[in-house]
């Protein structure tokens, strides 16, 4: 049982350069959503999907954009990369599209732009 | 504005004591608590939670306690293991997002 994939695990980018963090979860979860982790934040809600279909914003959405074709993946884009975008990603997933909160979390994607 | 708070980045507690970590949080809305335990390198794995409805809820050595009136919860492990060793994050839950604290960093010594 793979859970909660992520990838790339780990990537560069230059900035201003555009990329897409895949994420896909094999646990026919409804919820699904994109963290960010930085040193003394903690962390912050990106975006979030109910369901197939259905985004909405987190705390921190602005140089995100997120699509929910399908239950299983969840992409997360940054169109025009910045340095402040460097931090760990990480998806995480729920089995109920009412968040109680229990998520299932993938290892993370460690971002860094120059 | 930081809506869930954990004042102490870091815990260091021998083998064997109790580890309290606490939580304060400011959004009246929230309905759900939990802690999440992260080791390096990984994603962060659910440890427990509580429903605003209780003020107490036990699972093996991990008990977390919620005071709704001082808008505060603590996670108490008895006794501390070598394995506890992990950064700790809690998270309070309203209207389909979930808010993270800072994290605190347990260190259980021998």
């Amino acid at each position: 049982n793979a859970g909660v994939t992520q990838t790339p695990k780990f990537q560069v980018l230059k900035t201003g350069q555009s990329m897409t963090l895949q994420c896909a979860q094999d646990m026919n979860h409804e919820y699904m959503s994109w963290y960010r982790q930085d040193p003394g934040m903690g962390l912050r809600l990106i975006h979030y999907s109910v369901g197939a279909g259905i985004t909405d914003q987190g705390e921190v959405p602005n140089g995100y954009n997120v699509s929910r074709s399908t239950t299983e993946d969840f992409p997360l884009r940054l169109l025009s990369a910045a340095p402040s975008q460097t931090s760990v990603y990480f998806c995480a997933s729920s089995y109920s599209s009412v968040n109680t909160g229990e998520l299932f979390f993938g290892e993370g994607s460690r971002l860094t732009v120059l | 504005d930081q809506q869930v708070k954990q004042n102490s980045p870091s815990l260091s507690v021998q083998e064997g004591r109790i580890s309290i970590l606490n939580c304060d949080y400011t959004n009246s809305m929230f309905d759900y608590f939990l802690w999440y335990k992260k080791y390096p390198a990984e994603g962060p794995t659910f440890l427990i939670s509580i429903s605003s409805i209780k003020d107490k809820n036990e699972d093996g050595r991990f008990t977390v306690f919620l005071n709704k009136s001082a808008k505060h919860l603590s996670l108490h492990i008895v006794p501390s293991q070598p394995g506890d060793s992990a950064v700790y994050f809690c998270a309070a839950s309203a209207n389909y997002k979930l808010s993270f604290g800072a994290g605190t960093t347990v260190t259980v010594r021998a």
